[in-house]
Formats: structure tokens, sequence, C-alpha cells
């Protein structure tokens, strides 16, 4: 089993929809919770980050974390055509300096 | 100021050959951590090095390697190329944790 598991998709969806992206994981250990955005041929860019449960806000996008069930979530408001990238997640913990990276869901939000 | 920077963009390396990546990182970013993506595993982390030690390693064998410079530059190694290592790296780079690490835009590599 891998430590995180990410539904590579792909999702399609009309520009101005709720995309919801999910990440689950087995190793209780992680705290800290990353998302990452890919555009084609491009290194990954750090969406959000978030450490331990809980929310987080930032514009049109809203983390969460549930360590309780193990998921993580990823949710986009109105969604654009520029949104369209794979979104990655990531994982560490605590001091441990050692990423975990789902497979990444590729996202296509059509105008 | 500037990102992470990787060098070079593209190679392309014949079976057995070795070859040298090198990773600028952010001024004043003290943590640079390597990872190999490939469409079949995804992004997987190789090493991570802060202040010219290295923390923590992935699964990889020993023909991968990489050290930091006190200028905190890094650089991977990878000794007697498979086709499988051919990839894209990615070099990353902190302040002191992987927390909101920013990644270059990697290095293609193609072995041939």
């Amino acid at each position: 089993q891998k430590e995180v598991e990410q539904d590579p998709g792909p999702l399609s969806v009309p520009e101005g929809a709720i995309v919801s992206l999910n990440c689950t994981y087995s190793n209780s250990a992680f705290q800290y919770f990353m998302w990452y955005r890919q555009y084609s041929r491009k290194g990954p860019e750090l969406l959000m980050y978030t450490y331990s449960s809980g929310n987080k806000e930032d514009g049109r996008f809203t983390a969460q974390v549930d360590k309780s069930s193990k998921y993580i979530s990823l949710f986009i408001r109105d969604s654009q055509p520029s949104d369209s990238a794979t979104y990655l997640c990531a994982m560490e913990e605590y001091n441990f300096n050692k990423f975990y990276f789902g497979s990444g869901t590729k996202l296509n939000v059509k105008p | 100021k500037a990102g992470v920077t990787q060098t070079p963009r593209y190679l392309i390396k014949t079976r057995g050959q070795q070859v040298t990546l090198s990773c600028s990182p952010i001024s004043g970013h003290r943590s640079v951590s390597w990872y190999q993506q490939t469409p079949g595993q995804g992004l997987q982390f190789l090493f991570e090095y802060f202040s010219e030690t290295q923390r923590n390693k992935g699964n990889f064998p020993g023909r991968f390697s990489g050290r930091q410079f006190s200028n905190s530059r890094s650089e991977m190694n990878v000794s007697t190329l498979e086709l499988g290592d051919s990839a894209l790296y990615l070099c990353a780079s902190s302040l002191e944790g992987l927390t909101e690490a920013f990644f270059g835009q990697g290095t293609r590599l193609t072995v041939v």
C-alpha cells in the first residue's frame, strides 16, 4: 500500500464549478500537509500548506485536513480554465525532512 | 527575488554514463531536496540536504548521490545510468524544513 493515495483523474469540470480534490494516507505521524499545482513541463508550485488538522483558506482555495480519517482535501471555488493543471498533495512527518507525494490529479476546467 | 534554478534543463545520456545535475536555491534558503518524477511512479523523494549535511534519503540505489556546498547550492549525481533513470529531476529549496518548499523547473534526463 502506498503511503499517500490520490485519484489520478482526469477530472473535467465546467468553468465556475467548485472542484474537490482529495488524498488519503496511512501514516498517522504525518503533521504537515501541502498542495502543489503543476502545469505541463513546469515544476510544482506550492499552493497551500496546513499543519495538523483544520481548515485553511486562501482566495479561491480551501485546504482541509481530517487527521482522524487520514483524509485531506483541496477545494477550488469559481474554477477557471487557468486552473487546469495537475494537483499534487504532499505530506511530511514533523522534523523528518522527507516528503511523500500523491500521484497527482489532472484537472481540466472547460471554458 | 530569483527562484530555484536548475541546470541543465535537458540532458541526453547513454546507458552506463554518469551525470551531474545542479540546483541553485532561493537566496537565504538552506534546505535543498531532490525528487525524481516519472509518469509511472510520480514524484519520489531522493534526498534532502541542510547546511551541507544529508538529513534524509529516499529508497534509491547508491548510484544516486548528492552533495551541498557551503553556499547552499546542491548537485546530484547518477552513475552507471540505466534506461529507467529517464525522468524529470526536480529540486526544491526552503528555509529550514521541507514545509513551504519551492521547486525549480527541473532537469529532463533522457537515457538512451
